[in-house]
């Protein structure tokens, strides 16, 4: 799997919109890039996913450069409960035996008010 | 649909002592997945499992066991209980041609 490097923490202003990038130079032909949260004490959320298209879905938008390499996932006016950490994934969709998902430290997102 | 269940949400242990944690996903999702979180690191996978009747290895095994004897049902076990499986443990399971996986609200385990 392609290795991803997200910074470790951002701030965001309750109603503005937060842009977390995730860099992952490395990605292949076949891979996806998908973006969970994690909410203090809570199990990871899914959020969104994309090929090479950008993304949208009702809680975020995904927007990936022309060379894939790297993402910028878009929470459009965060809230106070959109503060949680963030994690980048790049994963082939299918195919093989291991179909684990692999969580690094991620970007921890502070929504201040 | 009650989702991903985790039971029970929290335990303490003496070293040496086991223990069975019990996943419950009412989704009919063919994979599940057991993951342990520490402090300052990601989500590591411990065992994982592809469908009914079988079980695989992740990233740290050691110390672990699991069965999936029905679907819906992935159980996590610590024959001898240690410190350094004092952790929070999650459960996850995903239907086929997907990544999206569904978690649980989290175990936590202390080992004294």
């Amino acid at each position: 799997d392609a290795k991803t490097t997200q910074p470790p923490s951002m701030d965001c202003a309750e109603g503005r919109a937060a842009n977390l990038p995730c860099n992952h130079s490395t990605i292949s032909g076949n891979e996806y890039v998908y973006w969970y949260r994690q909410i203090h004490s809570q199990g990871p959320q899914y959020i969104i996913h994309g090929l090479k298209n950008n993304e949208t879905n009702e809680m975020a938008s995904l927007i990936i450069t022309e060379d894939r390499k790297s993402s910028t996932l878009i929470l459009p006016h965060a809230t106070l409960r959109d503060t949680a950490v963030y994690y980048c994934i790049v994963r082939v969709a299918s195919g093989g035996s291991n179909y684990k998902l692999t969580f690094g430290k991620g970007t921890l997102l502070t929504v201040n008010p | 649909n009650a989702g991903v269940t985790q039971t029970p949400k929290f335990r303490v242990l003496k070293t040496g002592q086991s223990m069975t944690l019990l996943c419950a996903q009412d989704m009919n999702h063919e994979y599940m997945y057991w993951y342990r979180q520490d402090p300052g690191m990601g989500l590591r996978l411990i065992h994982y499992s592809v469908g009914e009747g079988t079980t695989a290895k992740g990233e740290v095994p050691d110390g672990y066991n699991v069965s999936r004897l029905k679907k819906q049902n992935f159980l996590l076990g610590l024959e001898s209980a240690a410190p350094s499986q004092t952790s929070v443990y999650f459960c996850a399971s995903r239907s086929t041609g997907t990544y999206e996986q569904y978690f649980g609200p989290g175990t936590r385990l202390t080992v004294t």
